[in-house]
């Protein structure tokens, strides 16, 4: 079992849709990473998590520690944010990172 | 800033051959990352080194060698290429003072033939 699942897997949205990509984890962690990988592309950074929520233009994620739980949400999909969208823990155990399998989210015009 | 630059980008090698990936970040990082992403999978820690001078296995050491030559480089090598290390490598860097963000080099695709 990963100790880091995302789902969905893949996603089809319309522009215009609230996305929610999910992120459940099943060990301590310091902090969460949302990231974000156009394709043939390098790898951004769109979010660091210790608890609560964050939001930067129409992204916004939350993260619920006692639940081992992350979300991303994206208001007012465009095609542009088609893209892979990856989660990773900081475990508390030590310094290395744990990585979701990404999300594939297609937004059509 | 150049952030995280890796090198090269692209490499064709024939079993058995050796190469090196090089990485460099400028943000005076003190943790540094290399991963490999293969089709169906997520980032697979290969090795990191928490700060200058000490390196660590990750998750799929087996077939590599890295090399914190200082605080800003951190390379990768292959000493004898097998095709299941056909990957794309990416380097990372973060703070690593305190859990900080990351930051990647835009990934070395590597085809071992």
């Amino acid at each position: 079992k990963n100790e880091v699942e995302q789902s969905p897997q893949n996603l089809t949205a319309q522009e215009g849709e609230f996305i929610t990509i999910n992120c459940s984890y099943s060990v301590g962690i310091s902090a969460l990473h949302w990231l974000q990988q156009h394709p043939g592309g390098g790898i951004v950074s769109l979010f660091m998590l210790s608890s609560g929520k964050k939001k930067h233009g129409r992204l916004i994620a939350t993260i619920n520690i006692q639940e081992k739980h992350s979300s991303l949400h994206i208001t007012a999909s465009h095609p542009r944010d088609s893209a892979v969208y990856i989660c990773a823990v900081n475990e508390t155990s030590g310094s290395r990172l744990t990585f979701g399998e990404g999300t594939q989210l297609t937004v059509n015009p | 800033n150049a952030g995280v630059t890796q090198t090269p980008k692209f490499q064709v090698l024939k079993t058995g051959q050796s190469m090196t990936l090089q990485c460099a970040q400028d943000m005076n990082h003190n943790s540094m990352y290399w991963y490999r992403q293969d089709p169906g999978m997520g980032l697979r820690l290969i090795y990191y080194s928490a700060s200058e001078g000490t390196t660590d296995k990750g998750e799929v050491p087996n077939g590599y060698n890295v090399s914190r030559l200082n605080k800003r480089e951190f390379s990768l090598r292959l000493e004898s290429a097998a095709p299941s290390q056909t990957s794309v490598y990416f380097c990372a860097s973060e703070t690593g003072v305190v859990t900080g963000e990351l930051f990647f080099g835009e990934g070395s695709r590597l085809t071992v033939l």
